[in-house]
């Protein structure tokens, strides 16, 4: 086990509704980021935080949207969900500094209709 | 832009014979290279990476060897196990910035 959760594990939503998902990180974890899988594909990087700050994004729209608590959780946002948004939802955390070691969670597996 | 490129998708071995995936990176800024063991309903496992200003590294049975001039890097697997069996996904980043994936290697360890 890495220390990353994720909650919920399992979810399914309506296309056009609004979705937030959540991210404890590892204690002692100041970065965490977020990852989309779609269906036999590799993660894709969505965004990141440091310090409660976004100083990353993916190639993805402004509908998917993030927050970083002081503790360091996270959250990840979607809204106005399209079919396509159907994945697994990664979420990653890092210690401080330098090259280090990314800790995925057990992702949250979100499904369109 | 930023791609990595992973072969080969599928790759099924003896159990006890050795396997090797191959990946090649496209940006040469990159210098962290994780591989990452993927199971069914599970979340991507760190299994073994290697820095930039390392050529090899080895861990038990699994070892990494990086090409910086060629932009290849590869994981080796000896004496394959039944519990080897998984996805696994070579990767690039630099420093602590976003982790680029490849798109994984079923790997089946055939009885």
């Amino acid at each position: 086990e890495t220390g990353v959760t994720q909650s919920p594990t399992h979810l399914i939503k309506t296309r056009g509704q609004q979705v937030t998902l959540r991210c404890s990180s590892q204690s002692g974890h100041n970065t965490v980021s977020w990852y989309q899988q779609a269906l036999g594909q590799g993660p894709q990087f969505i965004f990141q935080y440091y310090r409660e700050e976004e100083n990353g994004r993916g190639n993805f729209p402004p509908r998917f949207s993030g927050l970083q608590f002081p503790n360091y959780s996270s959250e990840l946002n979607v809204n106005a969900l399209e079919l396509d948004d159907s994945a697994l939802y990664l979420c990653a955390s890092r210690p401080p500094t330098g090259v280090t070691e990314a800790f995925f969670g057990q992702g949250t597996r979100l499904t369109v209709v | 832009g930023e791609n990595v490129e992973q072969h080969p998708s599928t790759l099924s071995v003896q159990e006890g014979d050795s396997a090797v995936i191959k990946c090649t990176y496209s940006d040469s800024a990159s210098n962290y290279f994780p591989w990452y063991k993927q199971e069914l309903g599970k979340g991507p496992q760190l299994i073994i990476d290697i820095r930039s200003n390392v050529g090899e590294k080895k861990d038990q049975r699994i070892a990494v060897t990086l090409n910086k001039t060629a932009k290849h890097f590869s994981l080796h697997i000896t004496e394959t196990q039944p519990e080897d069996s998984a996805v696994y996904f070579c990767a690039a980043s630099k420093g602590d910035d976003k982790i680029i994936f490849g798109k994984g290697t079923r790997l089946h360890i055939l009885p």
